[in-house]
């Protein structure tokens, strides 16, 4: 049965900082990675979803990489904002379209 | 894109109530999924559909029943509510296919049973 890992479990920066998430997870053979973010109370908003025949996918600050045969992936937050603040959540899709979803990072981005 | 919504935001009820919770998702997907998150566990599968009036348990399916009429809407049916089904409950969907497709989730209702 797949596993997820999200270490570490909160993580507290001061502004201006990058940052690196990182998520290992023990079944290689998944079809995709995706990173989400949820704010205190509310849903889940995608950030990036890195397909498994990619290593890597960028949105703006943001750079999720995939490594299946090491089973790791990492979200990099380029120059962090407190808008940052949040937990953000790495789910692994296995075959049936089954997710397994990690603990979550929660992170705090001081001003 | 894909829009995925729930019919409430917040719900309070008490114990013993039969409580709805609606999903509606307007690209078409074949599947949908209702999920429950709680703090220190994550975010669990609890059933999900992959066509009309089809439905599959996932990991925690004691106390909830489904339903799937039309294609565009699933709904979470706690037909007793109890204090443990306080909680978040998110809604997703996607795709059908030998691949595993991208689900797209809803905002998600909170729900506290008193």
């Amino acid at each position: 049965k797949q596993e997820v890992t999200q270490i570490p479990a909160a993580l507290s920066v001061p502004e201006g900082e990058n940052l690196v998430l990182n998520c290992s997870f023990t079944d290689s053979a998944i079809y995709n990675l995706q990173w989400f973010r949820q704010d205190p109370g509310k849903g889940l908003t995608s950030l990036l979803l890195i397909q498994s025949s990619q290593r890597e996918q960028t949105s703006g600050r943001l750079n999720a990489s995939l490594d299946k045969s090491s089973g790791r992936s990492t979200l990099y937050i380029a120059a962090s904002q407190p808008g940052d603040s949040a937990t953000y959540l790495c789910v692994a899709y296995n075959a049936g379209n089954m997710l397994t979803f990690g603990g979550g990072t929660r992170l705090m981005v001081k001003p | 894109d894909v829009k995925v919504t729930q019919s409430s935001r917040y719900l309070v009820k008490r114990t013993g109530e039969k409580v709805f919770l609606e999903c509606v998702q307007d690209m078409d997907h074949e599947n949908m999924f209702w999920y429950r998150q709680d703090p220190g566990l994550g975010l669990r599968l609890i059933y999900f559909s992959y066509d009309v009036k089809m439905k599959e348990k996932g990991d925690i399916p004691e106390g909830y029943s489904v339903s799937r009429e039309k294609k565009e809407r699933f709904s979470l049916i706690l037909e007793s509510a109890s204090t443990n089904q306080t909680s978040m409950y998110l809604c997703a969907s996607s795709l059908w296919g030998a691949s595993s497709y991208e689900q797209y989730f809803g905002p998600g209702t909170r729900l506290t049973v008193t």
